[in-house]
């Protein structure tokens, strides 16, 4: 049973430039969520993904946009990238399909470093 | 939004020695979740206990739903347990929802 899978593992992008991050849910889950670390701090939320669209979102400006294709799998962009987004990026995936809340897993990461 | 507040914020101790993490949260949840982050930055499910208690092996788990906080038991404690523990909350009357991340307990384990 796969579980969550996130690409590129690492990135480095200059200001400016935009970059997107590609995830896949563990098997038999239909929700994405992702997820920016910065260093020495706990995962912020950004936005969740269910059914192709975004549910929910935090407090993220614009220049955060993602997307959800038909296989569950979804895609975080970036643009107009600032020093400040150099973080790790976390996919969390989940199931919606429950009446109560569900325990989310999360893939390994992706690290992006904004120069 | 809910607060989640974790201590001690740091924890070193000698490999055998046991420990308790805890974990504070401000309004009622119907999810919580405790993970380690190992040092490549993968986040390792532990529990998931919005309330009651669960154990698996030397980790055991009690959240109080009621008093508004949960606590991380590691008994026996060894190398491998280093790292850095967030507990997640969140709550939602509908299922898949947002979790709010505490600021994590780093704990290192000495040989």
């Amino acid at each position: 049973d796969a579980g969550v899978t996130q690409s590129p593992t690492h990135l480095i992008k200059t200001r400016g430039q935009q970059v997107t991050l590609r995830c896949s849910p563990k098997s038999g889950h239909d929700t994405v969520s992702w997820y920016q670390q910065a260093l020495g701090q706990g995962p912020q939320f950004i936005f969740q993904y269910y059914e192709e669209e975004e549910r929910q979102r935090g407090n993220f400006p614009d220049r955060f946009s993602g997307h959800q294709f038909p296989n569950y799998s979804s895609e975080l962009n970036v643009n107009a990238l600032l020093l400040g987004d150099s973080a790790l990026y976390l996919c969390a995936s989940s199931q919606t399909e429950t009446t109560v809340p569900y325990e989310q897993y999360f893939g390994p990461g992706t690290r992006l470093t904004v120069t | 939004g809910i607060q989640v507040e974790q201590s001690p914020p740091d924890l070193i101790l000698q490999e055998g020695a046991n420990s308790t993490l805890r974990c504070n949260f401000s309004d009622s949840v119907n999810n919580l979740q405790w993970f380690h982050q190992n040092p490549w930055g993968q986040l390792i499910n532990l529990f998931y206990i919005p309330s009651g208690t669960k154990q698996n092996g030397r980790l055991s788990a009690t959240t109080v739903a009621t008093e508004r906080y949960s606590l991380l038991y590691i008994s026996s404690s060894q190398t491998t347990d280093s790292g850095v523990y967030f507990c997640a909350v969140g709550r939602s009357y509908s299922s898949a929802s947002k979790i709010i991340f505490g600021s994590g307990t780093r704990l290192s384990i000495r040989p």
